[in-house]
């Protein structure tokens, strides 16, 4: 029973360029969020998707960041016109049910580079 | 407002010793759930512990233990007889009942010394 996966594992962008990560929840599982960890700090929530769904982005930026998790496939976060600042780590988490009633599962990350 | 503090920014012991890492919470749910993680040097997040917040007993996995203590909102994290390999970023989180997402601390670098 594969985890969850995440690709890639470490992602080089110029300015300006886009950032795509992938996320494939565990098998089974139908809810996935996203998180950002910043050097040196704690994991901050980005957002919360169901299947075709974007249930909570509170924690998303309003601009150049999106997300989506389509009825195939894996879930997508995208980042338009990349600047230093969005250089972290980005970690994926699924859940069978949501996050009231189990717990979520990380992936390994994937370490965004802007330079 | 949710919001999840550990205090200890490093630790560091020598092998064997025990150590307890420090976790202060504040929501104002009534129901909510506690997490502790394990970020080892490679980088992804090691689940150890889910807690919900109406059951207060501590629990033992191996040289792992934690104390749940509502009275002071806190939820600590001990080791005991440490090794090398237990020298990680350990994270605690909080996730309240109406919350979609887990808050979490800034975490703690342990490092144990051989």
């Amino acid at each position: 029973n594969a985890g969850v996966m995440q690709n890639p594992r470490h992602l080089v962008r110029r300015r300006g360029q886009e950032a795509r990560l992938r996320c494939s929840p565990m098998k089974g599982h139908s809810h996935v969020y996203w998180y950002r960890q910043l050097p040196e700090e704690g994991l901050k929530f980005m957002v919360y998707l169901q299947k075709e769904n974007i249930i909570d982005e509170s924690g998303m930026p309003k601009e150049r960041f999106s997300a989506e998790f389509p009825k195939e496939g894996p879930s997508i976060l995208r980042i338009q016109q990349v600047v230093r600042g969005d250089s972290a780590a980005y970690f994926c988490a699924s859940s069978q049910s949501g996050p009231k009633n189990t717990e979520a599962f990380f992936g390994q990350g994937t370490r965004l580079t802007v330079v | 407002a949710q919001k999840v503090t550990q205090a200890q920014t490093e630790i560091s012991v020598v092998e064997k010793e025990d150590v307890t890492l420090d976790c202060v919470y504040e929501t104002r749910d009534t129901t909510y759930y506690l997490f502790w993680y394990k970020q080892p040097p490679s980088g992804e997040l090691v689940f150890l512990i889910r807690r919900n917040s109406f059951d207060e007993q501590n629990e033992i996995s191996g040289r792992y233990s934690w104390n749940f203590q509502k009275s002071t909102s806190s939820f600590n994290f001990t080791i005991t007889a440490s090794q090398v390999v237990d020298s990680a970023v350990y994270f605690c989180a909080l996730s309240g009942y109406n919350n979609n997402d887990m808050r979490f601390g800034a975490g703690t670098r342990l490092t144990v010394k051989p």
